[in-house]
């Protein structure tokens, strides 16, 4: 069945350093999600991308599409406090509507 | 607007114990999916719904039931309680696209279960 794997599983940063998480799918995907759990919290929607190759930005998280639609990165400039949390991509192959979240990369930044 | 509501937040079970978590949303969104997540893992699905009446299993749905019988209301039974299904379960909910897709999920904040 379809998987979804996320690059680092963890990742510890200083504040204002970068941060980068990888998602890569086993079978192509119709779009993906992006969402953020934060700790003792639930999922919370950032973002769906839909096209190959498209490249989208919330003020300091850049997020893309590959073009195979297999893979997508979430990319936060200058990391702060405010994003530690677990990072989350969620996507489902053509003809199914099963949504499966990726396996998670759980971001802590140090003051 | 409530957005996904689940009860109860919190429940300890006997194995063997059966019961049935509630979610229900007022957003009038077609699609609804349950989850659970173990400690420090990610999501994984157990039953969704692309409309009322219409529901389909996902990755792990052994152990558990659900009707959709109203566009509000997506149930989640367990059948026999195990220690194995200890877990935090999330119930989802979201539009469908005019392609059939679903945007962005709204998630409830969680049941948190304990099967002893």
């Amino acid at each position: 069945g379809q998987q979804v794997m996320q690059i680092p599983q963890y990742q510890h940063v200083q504040e204002g350093e970068d941060f980068t998480t990888y998602c890569n799918s086993s079978t192509t995907l119709s779009n993906i999600q992006w969402y953020k759990q934060r700790p003792g919290g639930h999922p919370v929607f950032l973002i769906q991308l839909v096209k190959s190759g498209e490249v989208k930005k919330q003020k300091r998280l850049t997020f893309q599409f590959g073009e195979a639609k297999k893979n997508s990165s979430l990319h936060i400039t200058a990391t702060q406090t405010t994003d530690v949390g677990t990072y989350f991509c969620a996507g489902h192959d053509s003809g199914t509507y099963k949504y499966i979240f990726g396996t998670g990369t759980r971001l802590k930044v140090l003051a | 607007n409530a957005g996904v509501t689940q009860t109860p937040k919190f429940q300890v079970l006997k194995t063997g114990q059966s019961m049935t978590l509630q979610c229900a949303q007022d957003m009038n969104h077609e699609y609804m999916s349950w989850y659970r997540q173990d400690p420090g893992m990610g999501l994984r699905l157990i039953h969704y719904s692309v409309g009322a009446g219409i529901t389909d299993q996902g990755e792990v749905p052994n152990g558990y039931n659900v009707s959709r019988s109203t566009t509000e209301d997506f149930p989640l039974r367990l059948l026999s309680a195990a220690p194995s299904q200890t877990s935090v379960y999330f119930c989802a909910s979201s539009l469908k696209s005019p392609q059939g897709e679903a945007y962005g999920y709204t998630f409830g904040s969680g049941t948190r279960l304990t099967v002893v």
